[in-house]
């Protein structure tokens, strides 16, 4: 089965800063999702990524994925409350089933 | 905005009991899946449905669990006779464009089994 490895496990950050999130892969990516997850809630899409080495952004997030498709990054850039959460990466493997990454708290303080 | 919807928000069982978790997905989506989240733990792929069928399931769908498009609208998951590790948040998603892609996700389903 696949599995994904997120670092960090939490992070807590002072509003306006910088942050990274890594998800690492135990096989070779078809494509990779990122989302986010509010406490005691559902699920958000955030972006897809499938091609080796594609980069993805929308408003202060980027994400990218590595050439050999088995590393990802998710980076915020001036960290705002709204960012809190936790941010969770997936992937698709061979079939139709998909695996959710051990997940990365992010409290935001302002 | 359209969203998927579930109910209930919290359901509280007895163990053995049978339960169905009910969701309506968005109405031109095709493709529909179920995930469970036990408290503090990772999101778990249950199972996909299209075309009126099972896609794909995980080991944890084991023959107590069971998915319907009874009416075209609504989706629903049942745990014919619940257990107490089948105490968990249960989410329902659909999306519209194949296989996973974009998925909406409802705002899930409290299962409480004691």
């Amino acid at each position: 089965s696949q599995e994904l490895e997120q670092s960090p496990q939490s992070l807590i950050v002072q509003e306006g800063k910088n942050l990274t999130i890594n998800c690492t892969s135990s096989k070779t990516l078809y494509g990779l999702y990122w989302y986010k997850q509010k406490y005691g809630e559902g699920l958000i899409f955030l972006m897809m990524l499938q091609k080796g080495g594609e980069e993805k952004s929308h408003e202060k997030i980027t994400a990218k994925l590595d050439e050999k498709k088995q590393q990802s990054s998710l980076h915020i850039t001036a960290s705002q409350p709204s960012h809190a959460g936790i941010y969770l990466c997936g992937a698709t493997a061979t079939g139709n089933q998909f695996y959710f990454g051990t997940g990365t708290s992010l409290t935001v303080i302002p | 905005e359209p969203e998927v919807t579930q109910t209930p928000s919290h359901q509280v069982t007895q163990m053995g009991q049978e339960v169905i978790l009910r969701c309506v997905p968005i109405s031109n989506h095709l493709y529909f899946y179920w995930y469970r989240q036990i408290l503090g733990q990772k999101v778990e792929f249950l199972v996909s449905f299209y075309n009126n069928e099972i896609s794909e399931k995980s080991e944890i769908f084991d023959d107590q669990f069971s998915v319907e498009r009874p009416d075209g609208s609504n989706f629903t998951l049942k745990i014919r006779s619940t257990k107490l590790e089948d105490s968990a948040m249960y989410f329902c998603a659909c999306s519209g464009t194949g296989f996973f892609g974009e998925q909406f996700f409802g705002p899930g389903t409290r299962l409480t089994v004691l």
